[in-house]
């Protein structure tokens, strides 16, 4: 079975700050791991997916995360944070011939002027 | 279309009452989830289906829950006797390729904005 575990149910940062959006994940093997972002009033849209090529992976607006197995940690960052940044994001795991994907509960960022 | 639509977006109903929630997938793809999300946690996989079939219905919580596609393109998710406890966002999601989540082109699940269902 597959799990994830999102730390920090909400994250404030200043326009210019690093984001940084903790994920630890458990599976019994090895894992697909995704990044998902949820504007107000939209669907899910997908930011970044590991699925076992390079361990550092980059997603669209300037995202990307680093798969490390020592740590199970599939975290997400960002440089610089922009207002348009401000959003709920969810980490989500799947095993690699799997249809179903495991969200965990997820981070809601805002974004000081 | 040119993304997966649901309908209603916001549907309101008393306790004991039956609903149906729409699910509009891409064109094309034949892969289709629905998802449940709750206050304050993430979604959880309810049904997927294979074409018209539903390849795996594991997620769903009772018997009062049910979900159709009769034609392989659009579902509808059917709630009987709704309790409070229903109240939840329903999100629908389609893929082209249906053979694992993240694999090769085509596996990405693209979702809707959603369903909130208010059971009052």
């Amino acid at each position: 079975a597959q799990s994830v575990t999102q730390l920090g149910s909400h994250v404030s940062v200043s326009e210019g700050a690093l984001v940084l959006l903790r994920c630890n994940y458990s599976s019994s093997v090895p894992p697909y791991l995704f990044w998902y972002v949820q504007y107000p009033n939209q669907g899910l849209q997908l930011l970044l997916k590991y699925t076992s090529a390079a361990t550092l992976v980059k997603g669209i607006n300037g995202f990307e995360a680093e798969f490390k197995k020592s740590e199970t940690s599939f975290h997400l960052t960002k440089p610089s944070a922009h207002m348009s940044d401000a959003a709920e994001y969810f980490c989500a795991v799947s095993a690699a011939d799997d249809y179903k994907l495991s969200f965990g509960a997820g981070t809601t960022v805002t974004v000081r002027a | 279309g040119a993304g997966v639509s649901q309908t209603p977006s916001n549907k309101v109903t008393e306790k004991g009452k039956y609903v149906e929630l729409r699910c509009d997938p891409i064109s094309g793809h034949t892969a289709l989830y629905w998802y449940r999300q709750s206050l304050g946690q993430g979604p959880e996989f309810l049904i997927y289906f294979q074409g018209t079939g539903a390849a795996d219905d594991s997620g769903l919580p009772n018997d009062r829950f049910f979900a159709v596609r009769p034609e392989g393109s659009v579902s509808t998710l059917k709630i009987q006797r709704t309790e409070r406890g229903d109240s939840a966002v329903y999100l629908c999601a389609s893929s082209l390729n249906p053979t694992g989540i993240g694999i090769g082109l085509g596996t990405e699940a693209f979702f809707g904005q959603g369903t909130r269902l208010t059971v009052v």
